[in-house]
């Protein structure tokens, strides 16, 4: 079982509130991701990080923001959350080589009212 | 455009069945494909990865197989369980010069019954 913890695990919230989706890793990976996941569809990339300080945007348009202040940490904000945020979002992370794999969180599933 | 699609998009097996799940990949220049089990409410677990070299691997009751020259891959899954109930995704790796960038399927949900 991978050492990577998402909360809150469960999030309803109304439209115009900030919010920040945690994600913490205790296998000192360097690599970490937020992916987007909806019912049949792919997981799409939305951010993802390859160490401290280290941030980008992934193929998904999003609102977010993301920050790596601390190789283990990399929580996910939405200043303004609107319905169209409503979805599943995985954080995870992997070591350097290419062949690795990655480890995901049990994600966070969020509703906007 | 790189692709991953997998078929069946669903599928409905008899606990002790055999089964077989498909993906075919567009991806160049290919790196690895790895195999996900993702159980309902939790995130994606490695199966097993196939690099360019290999032609099949087992891990248990799980067996893959690559065939680069095609681009297919297939997940065979023998003696269901119930617990194998699971989306299952395959993710083609596409090796470019800024590194790997990772390709999704959409996955096949598969529902095994008693």
């Amino acid at each position: 079982e991978a050492d990577i913890y998402q909360t809150p695990r469960y999030l309803v919230i109304g439209t115009g509130k900030k919010i920040t989706l945690e994600c913490s890793q205790t296998m000192g990976h360097d690599k970490m991701y937020w992916y987007q996941q909806d019912p049949g569809m792919e997981l799409h990339l939305i951010h993802y990080s390859y160490g401290v300080n280290s941030t980008e945007k992934g193929d998904l348009s999003s609102e977010s923001t993301v920050s790596r202040i601390r190789t283990e940490h990399f929580p996910l904000t939405l200043e303004s959350a609107r319905p169209s945020h409503t979805s599943q979002y995985l954080c995870a992370s992997r070591a350097d080589s290419n062949n690795s794999p990655l480890h995901f969180g049990n994600g966070t599933r969020l509703t906007v009212t | 455009k790189n692709q991953v699609e997998q078929s069946p998009q669903s599928l409905i097996i008899l606990e002790g069945k055999n089964c077989t799940l498909q993906c075919n990949y567009t991806v160049s220049p290919f790196s690895n494909l790895r195999w996900y089990k993702q159980d309902t409410g939790r995130g994606p677990v490695s199966l097993t990865i196939m690099t360019f070299s290999e032609n099949t691997k087992s891990n248990g009751r799980y067996t893959a197989t690559l065939d680069a020259d095609t681009k297919q891959s297939s997940l065979h899954i023998t003696a269901s369980q119930l617990s194998d109930s699971a989306s299952y995704i395959c993710v083609v790796s596409e090796r470019s010069q800024a590194g790997t960038a990772l390709i999704f399927g959409k996955g096949t949900t598969l529902s095994v019954s008693s």
